[in-house]
């Protein structure tokens, strides 16, 4: 059974801090890997997705590498501003599409 | 284009009741999925709906249930409501032809059973 692990669970940074956030899986058999955004209350925004045969993904500050050998996924925010408070949630999907979410990892960054 | 709507925002419902909710994907997705978020277990998948017809289903008990309609609008009914049943339930669409694509959330229905 596929588990999605987040570490840490939150995480407070400065402004101007590159963050960096972990996810791990323990089956390597994955489609892809997507990370989102949740701001408190709301839905989720698909931020970067990974193919399975990709190493990285960018967009703006924001970077997505992905090892799935190892099992793992690390998602890079260069120079963090206010604006990036939220909470962060990687998923990975099987051949059918399903999703399976890691806890979140809980933003917050200070002025 | 206009985004993911659900339909209530919040809802409040008591024990033993049941519940519909709505979900109105963006023009042109065919796939549309629910998910449960609770603070306890996290945002679990519940089923995926493709062109009228279930596609994939999570390990949720048949109290949960869901339909889709031709113009790719759907519903997810919750019978005999418990209290555990409390959570934001998320859909979400995409065309469906292909996994390669993301997953486009609304904001989601807060329900609240007591």
């Amino acid at each position: 059974k596929q588990e999605v692990t987040q570490i840490p669970a939150a995480l407070s940074v400065p402004e101007g801090e590159n963050l960096v956030l972990n996810c791990s899986f323990t089956d390597s058999a994955i489609y892809n890997l997507q990370w989102f955004r949740q701001d408190p209350g709301k839905g989720l925004t698909s931020l970067l997705l990974i193919q399975s045969s990709q190493r990285e993904q960018t967009s703006g500050r924001l970077n997505a590498s992905l090892d799935k050998s190892s099992g793992r996924s690390t998602l890079y925010i260069a120079a963090s501003q206010p604006g990036d408070s939220a909470t962060y949630l990687c998923a990975v999907s099987d051949s059918w599409g399903k999703l399976q979410f890691g806890a979140g990892t809980q933003v917050v960054v200070t002025p | 284009k206009a985004g993911v709507t659900q339909t209530p925002r919040y809802l409040i419902k008591t024990r033993g009741q049941q519940v519909t909710l709505s979900c109105s994907p963006i023009s042109g997705h065919r796939s549309v999925s629910w998910y449960q978020q609770t603070p306890g277990q996290g945002l679990q998948f519940l089923f995926e709906y493709f062109s009228e017809t279930q596609r994939n289903k999570g390990n949720f008990p048949g109290r949960f249930s869901g339909r889709q309609f031709s113009n790719s609008r759907s519903e997810m009914n919750v019978s005999t409501l418990e209290l555990g049943d409390s959570a934001l339930y998320l859909c979400a669409s995409r065309s469906g032809t292909t996994l390669t694509e993301k997953l486009f959330f609304g904001s989601g229905t807060q329900l609240s059973v007591l």
